[in-house]
């Protein structure tokens, strides 16, 4: 069964820093994988979706990369910001006929400092 | 297109009460996915369908919990009875086939009191 962990489960920045979110999988035979932003009562924004095949996404002041044979994933994010306080959670999809559902991780929360 | 929507944003019962929660996917889109939040478990695959019609409905935790998808734009989510323990946030997600990008309505709180 796929377990996917983040860690830290919160991290408090200063703002202006860059910082590096992780996420490990423990089944390497995934489709994709997928990084979310989920805000205070409300649903999850899709930020970057990486390929299996891919090594790295970027959007904006945001990369993400993927090291699928050790099981892992980064999120970073340059020049942080207050407004990029919010959990951030990491799924993954699993490779195989008919296996479609996103497993997730519990999240990391992020508060970036004024 | 405006998103997926879902409704009521915030339900709030007594227990053994029928509960009913609504999803309007993204136009065009050919999946469905009804996903349970919980402090405890985090988020959870309930039943997904493709193309109105259930695939994989083995997360549903119980008999009590049914969903339909009568038509290409409309889902339901249906707990009854309800309990104490179905707290939690349901979200409902749309993606154009299966493994690609799924997008999130901003989910219903219920709680079960």
């Amino acid at each position: 069964k796929q377990e996917v962990t983040q860690i830290p489960a919160a991290l408090s920045v200063p703002e202006g820093e860059n910082l590096v979110l992780n996420c490990s999988f423990t089944d390497s035979a995934i489709y994709n994988l997928q990084w979310f932003r989920q805000d205070p009562g409300k649903g999850l924004t899709s930020l970057l979706l990486i390929q299996s095949s891919q090594r790295e996404q970027t959007s904006g002041r945001l990369n993400a990369s993927l090291d699928k044979s050790s099981g892992r994933s980064t999120l970073y994010i340059a020049a942080s910001q207050p407004g990029d306080s919010a959990t951030y959670l990491c799924a993954v999809r699993i490779s195989g006929a008919g296996s479609y559902q996103l497993t997730f991780g519990k999240g990391t929360k992020l508060s970036v400092i004024p | 297109d405006a998103g997926v929507i879902q409704s009521p944003r915030h339900e709030v019962t007594e227990m053994g009460q029928e509960v009913t929660l609504r999803c309007k996917p993204i136009s065009g889109h050919d999946y469905l996915f009804w996903y349970r939040q919980t402090m405890m478990r985090g988020l959870e695959l309930l039943i997904y369908f493709n193309n109105n019609v259930p695939i994989d409905d083995s997360g549903m935790p119980e008999d009590r919990f049914s969903a339909k998808m009568p038509n290409a734009s409309f889902s339901t989510l249906k707990i009854q009875p309800s309990e104490p323990r179905d707290s939690a946030v349901y979200f409902c997600a749309s993606s154009l086939g299966g493994l690609r990008e799924a997008f999130f309505g901003q989910g219903t709180r219920l709680t079960v009191v």
